[in-house]
């Protein structure tokens, strides 16, 4: 039973471009997170899908968009893209009623702005 | 903002002996779960402890939660190199709707 799957595992982008990360959930699970880990810190929640819908939202700024679809897969768009947007990126999926089983971790996007 | 704060930062101990790590954190939460992450990869789900619970085992790991000092321990007992990695606790906070909170981790290296 595969885990979580994102890609690319690497990217490197320059000051200004757009980028997509993409998430496959696993088996079963229909909700999906997105959090942002600049090196030596925690993860930061950057939002939630559930049902095609941007369900909550962390403290990001708009340029920070995602997207769910039907198979429940989902995408991060970063637009005009920042030094500061330099991060892995993790994706996160747990099955609706996750209130009491925690996350399954995806192994992450590492994202290098230049 | 990051509600749990790890501590230690960093811990070194040898093969065998015990890891205690530390979680406090500012709001009421509905639970506290502990994460492994290996080489800035991935996190791992180790435990989760719901805000009524006190203590929790599994295997080699037990947590335990005080919500009126609000705070929780991590114990890894007889660790092993393999355990070697960075731990986070993450908060499911009451207010915090669908969003985990974690801290900065503490970074565990066991020597050999």
């Amino acid at each position: 039973d595969a885990g979580v799957t994102q890609s690319p595992t690497h990217l490197i982008k320059t000051r200004g471009q757009q980028v997509t990360l993409r998430c496959s959930p696993k088996s079963g699970h229909d909700t999906v997170s997105w959090y942002q880990q600049a090196l030596g810190q925690g993860p930061q929640f950057i939002f939630q899908y559930y049902e095609e819908e941007e369900r909550q939202r962390g403290n990001f700024p708009d340029r920070f968009s995602g997207h769910q679809f039907p198979n429940y897969s989902s995408e991060l768009n970063v637009n005009a893209l920042l030094l500061g947007d330099s991060a892995l990126y993790l994706c996160a999926s747990s099955p609706t009623t996750a209130a009491n089983y925690g996350y399954t971790f995806g192994s992450g996007t590492r994202l290098t702005v230049v | 903002s990051q509600q749990g704060e790890e501590d230690p930062q960093a811990l070194s101990i040898q093969e065998g002996e015990n890891a205690t790590m530390n979680c406090s954190y500012k709001t009421s939460i509905n639970n506290l779960q502990w994460y492994r992450q290996n080489s800035g990869r991935g996190l791992v789900h180790l435990i989760l402890i719901r805000s009524n619970e006190r203590e929790k085992h599994s295997g080699r790991l037990r947590v335990t939660l005080d919500t009126s000092k609000k705070s929780s321990s991590l114990l890894i007992t007889a660790s092993r190199a393999a355990d070697t990695a960075s731990y986070f606790c993450a908060t499911d906070a009451v207010n915090s709707g669908y969003a985990l909170n974690f801290g900065k981790g503490t970074s565990l290296l066991v020597t050999p």
